[in-house]
């Protein structure tokens, strides 16, 4: 079952603009990453939270978590073209998951020129 | 897509058929996964490794099996392949189990006709 679900489903913005991306999850988790994926490609990961963290920072990448609401939220400040992609959030919940992560279905974002 | 590869990258095969994809990695990691990508289901653990010979199942194993006889092997083997293991096959790597990120390969697309 999906550990993580992300919120919206699909986004589509003009270059320049900022984009978020929501994430939820249901059970304590070690950390949550956030990973992109480009048409036809595999997996990158971008950044690593950890449960005691509540703010990291990218380059133009901030993410956030509560942990007490169970949710994390992935900014692209100032998007590009290039950032077009479909966005995956996947928790790690520690010993109770042997340390395997759990991804959500993604959000796909479209950045318009 | 750090010293990971997968071959085939894509493949045809009929109902009925065994098939084996292969999983290489040129960065001595421990751990080793097998997912799948379906629209609308996100990413699957298959199955993992974390170490040589030392397997574990994850969410969606029913029908494959894997091998890991070195540390830059890691195989999948769909027993007697079926129309609904028609899939995006992703391999990744890890240093360790937590809390650091995974590696993917760039994917095999199989097809069961």
């Amino acid at each position: 079952s999906q550990q993580g679900e992300e919120d919206p489903q699909a986004l589509s913005i003009q270059e320049g603009e900022n984009a978020t991306m929501n994430c939820s999850y249901k059970t304590s988790i070690n950390n949550l990453q956030w990973y992109r994926q480009n048409s036809g490609r595999g997996l990158v990961h971008l950044i690593l939270i950890r449960s005691n963290e509540r703010e990291k920072h990218s380059g133009r990448l901030r993410v956030t978590l509560d942990t007490s609401k169970k949710s994390s939220s992935l900014l692209i400040t100032a998007s590009r073209a290039a950032d077009t992609a479909s966005y995956f959030c996947a928790t790690d919940a520690g010993v109770d998951s042997n340390y395997k992560l759990t991804f959500g279905k993604g959000t796909l974002l479209t950045v318009n020129p | 897509d750090a010293g990971i590869t997968q071959s085939p990258r894509h493949k045809v095969t009929e109902t009925g058929t065994p098939v084996t994809l292969r999983c290489h990695q040129t960065e001595n990691h421990r751990y080793m996964y097998w997912y799948r990508q379906d629209p609308g289901h996100g990413l699957r653990l298959i199955h993992y490794s974390y170490g040589v010979k030392d397997t574990d199942k994850g969410e969606v194993s029913d029908g494959y099996s894997v091998s890991r006889s070195k540390t830059e092997d890691f195989l999948l083997t769909l027993e007697s392949a079926t129309s609904s293991q028609t899939s995006v096959y992703f391999c990744a790597i890890s240093e360790s189990a937590r809390p650091y990120e995974q590696y993917f390969g760039p994917g095999t697309r199989l097809t069961v006709t």
